[in-house]
């Protein structure tokens, strides 16, 4: 069974510019996690959706968005790129988070470079 | 306030030298303990998960183990292969919603 999908793998820009990022989830997951990796730091929350819809979200600005798609897969935009945005972007997914317990699962992570 | 925290920040161990990592958490309603590996570059990958206090879990050389205000991950004769950053996650309620909370992790090292 495959598992959390991301891509592109690598993605260099440009400050300023935009950038997307997409997820497919483990099937028969609806729940989709977003999290940013800034190299040697932890995992910060940025978004959670399930059912295509937001259900929470993390401390960062507007230029961060995303949307879930009825396929339950999801991508993830970035708006006006600053060059704190470099990371490495992890999506995760689960049988729905609106319940308790579930074991959320990670993708391989898209490394996002702004110059 | 939910807070998960990690400790040692970083261990180096010689192969074959067993110890055991540590993950205190503070966290309202706790539903869920999760263990993941992280090696360099790469995407978290799921260890273990554990519900409720005095749960027990093992796979290969690792084994985890969890309290009403910690887990611990033991190594038990570890092997280079085991070089990772291991990092530990609660999943609580905050305002009616679920929520996971990471910690920092432990960054491990098996020298040969």
């Amino acid at each position: 069974e495959a598992g959390v999908t991301q891509s592109p793998t690598h993605l260099i820009k440009t400050r300023g510019q935009q950038a997307t990022l997409r997820c497919s989830p483990i099937s028969g997951h609806t729940s989709v996690y977003w999290y940013q990796q800034a190299l040697g730091l932890g995992l910060q929350f940025l978004l959670w959706y399930d059912e295509g819809e937001e259900r929470n979200r993390g401390n960062f600005p507007p230029r961060f968005s995303g949307r879930q798609f009825p396929n339950y897969s999801s991508e993830l935009n970035v708006n006006a790129l600053e060059l704190e945005d470099s990371a490495l972007y992890l999506c995760a997914s689960s049988v729905t988070g609106e319940e308790s317990g579930n074991t959320i699962y990670f993708g391989e992570g898209s490394w996002l470079t702004v110059v | 306030e939910d807070q998960v925290t990690q400790s040692p920040e970083a261990l180096r161990l010689q192969e074959g030298e067993s110890s055991s990592l540590n993950c205190s958490y503070t966290v309202s309603g706790l539903r869920g303990l999760f263990w993941y590996r992280q090696d360099p570059g790469k995407g978290p990958e799921f260890l273990f998960t554990l519900y409720s206090a005095g749960e027990e879990k093992e796979k290969e050389r690792l084994k985890a183990t969890l309290t009403k205000k910690e887990s611990f991950l033991h190594i038990t004769a570890p092997k280079p292969e085991d070089s990772a950053t291991y990092l530990c996650a609660v999943q609580g309620t905050t305002s009616g919603t679920y929520k996971y909370i990471f910690g920092t992790g432990t960054r491990l090292k098996v020298l040969a």
